[in-house]
């Protein structure tokens, strides 16, 4: 079973930058895991803001981007905002299957 | 506007089969634009891809469900649906329809109890 792993809780204050990263079992995150980032804020409907590792939808704000980084995708969110306090979640693609990573808590404090 | 509405019982007895139904609005299911996928989310926990269907019917299933479910499309009155066979009280969760593709359109999710 494919196992995404993904840092449980990051804690940042507004105006820093942070990464959170997202990790495959199967070995380095490359760009044919079409890396994909949701928000998710509470009780509402996921959405995503990356998709295909770095590309943006026309609603997602300037600051957060998408990369690879040492083997994992990642998500770096540059000059925290306080609406940016969320749950994230990965999406990485296994040929037809798709595998959500656990998600990570992000706190602005 | 792409809208996915979702639909079907909130409420199914363990053992049962969980049928839920996703009605699409603002394009054509067999356009070839999107794939049409299932996500679920237990309370206070992660999402779940369930699976997935294209407009040509190819399927792909959640290993981990994968003999439980079944996947399908009506292209007649552009709808997708999930079936979820045997169901137990891990099955209970907020159930999502979702697009695949460049553009990530979600339904607002239902909840569904499994309980007798």
């Amino acid at each position: 079973q494919t196992v995404v792993t993904q840092e449980p809780s990051l804690t940042v204050s507004p105006g820093e930058t942070v990464t959170l990263t997202c990790a495959s079992s199967t070995g380095a995150v490359t760009s044919g895991y079409y890396p994909n980032w949701f928000q998710q804020k509470p009780g509402q409907v996921p959405r995503r803001l990356i998709y295909s590792t770095s590309n943006k939808h026309s609603w997602t704000p300037a600051r957060f981007s998408g990369s690879l980084l040492g083997g994992k995708a990642a998500l770096t969110l540059s000059g925290v905002q306080p609406e940016d306090e969320a749950e994230y979640y990965c999406l990485l693609f296994y040929s037809g299957v798709r595998v959500f990573g656990g998600g990570t808590k992000l706190t602005v404090l | 506007q792409v809208q996915l509405q979702e639909s079907g019982p909130g409420l199914v007895k363990p053992s049962q089969t969980l049928s839920l139904t996703c009605t699409v609005s603002g394009v054509s299911i067999s356009s070839g634009i999107y794939h049409w996928s299932w996500v679920r989310q237990p309370a206070g926990k992660g999402l779940e891809w369930i699976g997935r269907i294209s407009t040509s019917g190819s399927t792909n299933y959640n290993p981990s469900l994968r003999s439980r479910i079944t996947v399908s499309v009506d292209t007649s009155k552009n709808q997708f649906s999930l079936n979820l066979s045997s169901v137990t009280a891990a099955d209970t969760a907020v159930y999502y329809c979702a697009t695949e593709g460049s553009e990530a359109y979600w339904g607002q999710g239902i909840l569904v109890t499994v309980s007798s």
